[in-house]
């Protein structure tokens, strides 16, 4: 157990709906980063949080945005969703920047299925 | 951007044997290279990294050595037990804004049969 925790595990959902994940972090850690694992596009970073503020932007989409919240726990919200927005969506935790690379802690993933 | 190539894609090997995954990076930029791995429906977990000033690390049964002039580097698992199998991936980071942001490889699947 990684310390991390996403809800829901399984969401399934149709086409053009929209859906939120939750995430939180492991006590202390202040950065919360969202990836994404589909089989074609393989593990992706989308976001990172640090503390409040959006720190990092990766192939993030313009229908997901995030947020993270003053108990630092983060969402991600997903929008318009289609077919292929279907994968793994991971949540991972560090202590944040400090001058140097820190260690990712994953959550256990939520999987989205868009029908 | 980066971008990380890893090879094989599948490894399978007898219990006891050594295995070896290779990765190489396009930006001279990255200087950071952790490994994950990832057993089937759970989520990745980091089991050795190396930073750019290090040509080797070793932990146990696990290594990992950086050629930073050919912009590669690989994994070394010896003595392979059944329980190493999973999908392995590398990244390779750099710091932006202050983060390390990793750009993964496509995955190794190893399999290890005892």
């Amino acid at each position: 157990d990684s310390g991390v925790t996403q809800t829901p595990k399984h969401l399934i959902t149709a086409t053009g709906q929209r859906v939120t994940l939750r995430c939180s972090p492991r006590s202390g850690d202040l950065s919360v980063y969202w990836y994404q694992q589909s089989l074609d596009q393989g593990l992706q970073f989308l976001i990172q949080y640090y503390n409040g503020e959006e720190r990092a932007k990766g192939n993030i989409l313009e229908r997901f945005s995030a947020q993270q919240f003053p108990d630092l726990h983060s969402e991600l919200n997903l929008s318009s969703l289609e077919l292929g927005d279907s994968a793994l969506y991971f949540c991972a935790s560090s202590v944040g920047p400090a001058g140097g690379p820190d260690e990712q802690y994953f959550g256990p993933g939520t999987r989205l299925t868009v029908t | 951007g980066e971008n990380v190539e890893q090879h094989p894609s599948t490894l399978s090997v007898q219990e006891g044997d050594s295995a070896v995954i290779k990765c190489t990076y396009s930006d001279s930029a990255s200087n950071y290279f952790p490994w994950y791995k990832q057993e089937l429906g759970k989520r990745p977990q980091l089991i050795i990294d190396i930073r750019s000033n290090v040509g080797e690390k070793k932990d146990q049964r696990i290594a990992v050595t950086l050629n930073k002039t050919a912009k590669h580097f690989s994994l070394h698992i010896t003595e392979t037990q059944p329980e190493d199998s999973a999908v392995y991936f590398c990244a390779a980071s750099k710091p932006s804004g202050g983060s390390y942001i990793p750009t993964f490889g496509r995955g190794t699947s190893l399999i290890v049969h005892p």
